[in-house]
């Protein structure tokens, strides 16, 4: 299984944006790079994806490195609700493979 | 837009019993996915439903877990015998289907399992 790499835990302050990175060295051409975050006591919730080009919604944007063997999740203002756990998947024939992502804290 | 709905949404049981979850996905959504999410741990994909049919159980312990989604709709997934180690946050996901642009998963809040 093609796997990610995160930091364990992030701290920002509220307000400032958030860099959130994760490597995946071993990504095929065919993988996407999910990230999905999740609340206290709730099941995850999709936050974006990407292939190759940068994304952009509403939540947050994706930074996808030229070779595809890195991203950055980037918030662009935390706020106390974005307290979470950040996992980066890549997505594999339709399955989803979680990690032990990265918990970010956000200090008022 | 109603999400994915779970119950019971905790469970105290004791080793040796067995127990039952219940899923309603989104409406639509072709595609079901029970997960179990030990504490400190991201979620492991226990069984994966397109439709009605099993598109893969290979996580799945097959010798005390089972699950089944009638109709292609609800799901339930069952543990008989439980073990302590099967103390864990059950969680429940469906997409609309499997392709780039339709595998989007929306989960549950989960159901808490503790076995003593």
């Amino acid at each position: 299984d093609a796997k990610t790499t995160q930091p364990n835990s992030m701290e920002s302050n509220e307000e400032e944006p958030v860099h959130l990175p994760c490597n995946h060295s071993t990504i095929s051409g065919t993988d996407y790079i999910h990230w999905y975050r999740q609340l206290p006591s709730q099941g995850p919730e999709y936050v974006i994806h990407g292939l190759t080009s940068n994304v952009n919604n509403r939540m947050a944007s994706l930074a996808i490195a030229e070779d595809r063997k890195s991203s950055t999740l980037i918030l662009h203002r935390a706020t106390l609700r974005d307290a979470a756990v950040y996992y980066c998947i890549l997505r594999e024939a339709g399955k989803l493979i979680f990690g032990q992502g990265t918990t970010l804290q956000v200090k008022p | 837009e109603a999400g994915v709905a779970q119950s019971p949404r905790y469970k105290i049981i004791e080793k040796r019993q067995s127990v039952a979850f219940w899923c309603n996905p989104i409406s639509g959504h072709a595609t079901l996915y029970w997960y179990q999410q030990i504490l400190g741990q991201g979620p492991k994909l226990l069984i994966q439903f397109q439709n009605n049919g099993v598109v893969d159980d290979s996580q799945l312990p097959k010798d005390r877990f089972s699950a089944e989604r009638l109709k292609g709709v609800d799901s339930t997934l069952k543990i008989q015998p439980a073990k302590l180690e099967d103390s864990a946050v059950y969680l429940c996901a469906s997409s609309l289907g499997v392709t780039p642009r339709a595998d989007t998963q929306y989960f549950g809040p989960g159901t808490r399992l503790t076995v003593l």
